[in-house]
């Protein structure tokens, strides 16, 4: 199984909510990754976590803040976003490094009004 | 640092023929590459990898070329079919500073 599940597919919200993604994979995988893609540009890094500790964060704003309650998941809690926040935010894993083979799920869309 | 340039931002190819997808990086320490498939609506899809110490490796239909002495990579597909459009992108890295930067991506249009 190389799945990476992501909830929800589809996300509008208002700039004062507070809402949550959500990314789980069962491939045993120590690292997982959030990145933010923007239409016809490539995936950006936004943060790592390797054996559920944040290794990397690529100077995110603090409306982001990612979670990793276990190694199988992780989430990305939005509070206060901009509408240049917009944009499909993917979660990915691999088996501990950056480097290995990543696993991307399919994304959630989010439009913030 | 390192930057990813991928040749041309689309291409069309006739169904049944090959095609070749170029990119080109900066950094000669990087040692590892990487072709990801995105079709619309998805998350990006893992096609195949090269280290740096082999110059080819051939997987189903796809090979990936590197060229180190000129900081270059190619996809090429073999026998394009309608599945084959989306836009793909190539990702290089370095073991040893744990780094992956994506290129821009090209997007393939396959012509029935």
């Amino acid at each position: 199984d190389t799945e990476v599940t992501q909830t929800p597919k589809h996300l509008v919200m208002g700039m004062t909510n507070k809402k949550s993604l959500k990314c789980e994979q069962h491939m045993g995988h120590r690292a997982m990754y959030w990145y933010k893609q923007k239409a016809k540009k490539p995936p950006e890094l936004m943060f790592v976590y390797s054996y559920e500790k944040l290794s990397i964060n690529e100077s995110v704003p603090s409306r982001f803040s990612p979670e990793c309650p276990n190694s199988s998941l992780l989430n990305l809690h939005l509070h206060a976003l901009q509408p240049e926040d917009s944009a499909l935010y993917l979660c990915a894993s691999s088996q501990g490094r950056m480097t290995d083979t990543q696993y991307f799920g399919p994304g959630t869309r989010l439009t913030v009004l | 640092g390192e930057s990813v340039g991928l040749h041309l931002p689309t291409l069309s190819v006739q169904e049944g023929d090959n095609s070749i997808i170029n990119c080109a990086y900066s950094n000669s320490a990087s040692d590892y590459f990487i072709w990801y498939k995105q079709e619309s609506g998805k998350g990006p899809q893992f096609i195949i990898d090269i280290r740096s110490n082999m110059d080819k490796r051939q997987g189903q239909r796809v090979t990936v070329l590197l060229n180190k002495t000129v900081k270059h990579l190619s996809l090429q597909i073999a026998a394009t079919q309608p599945g084959d459009s989306a836009v793909y992108f190539c990702a290089v890295g370095n073991f040893g500073n744990e780094k992956l930067t994506f290129g821009t991506g090209t997007r393939l249009t396959i012509i029935p």
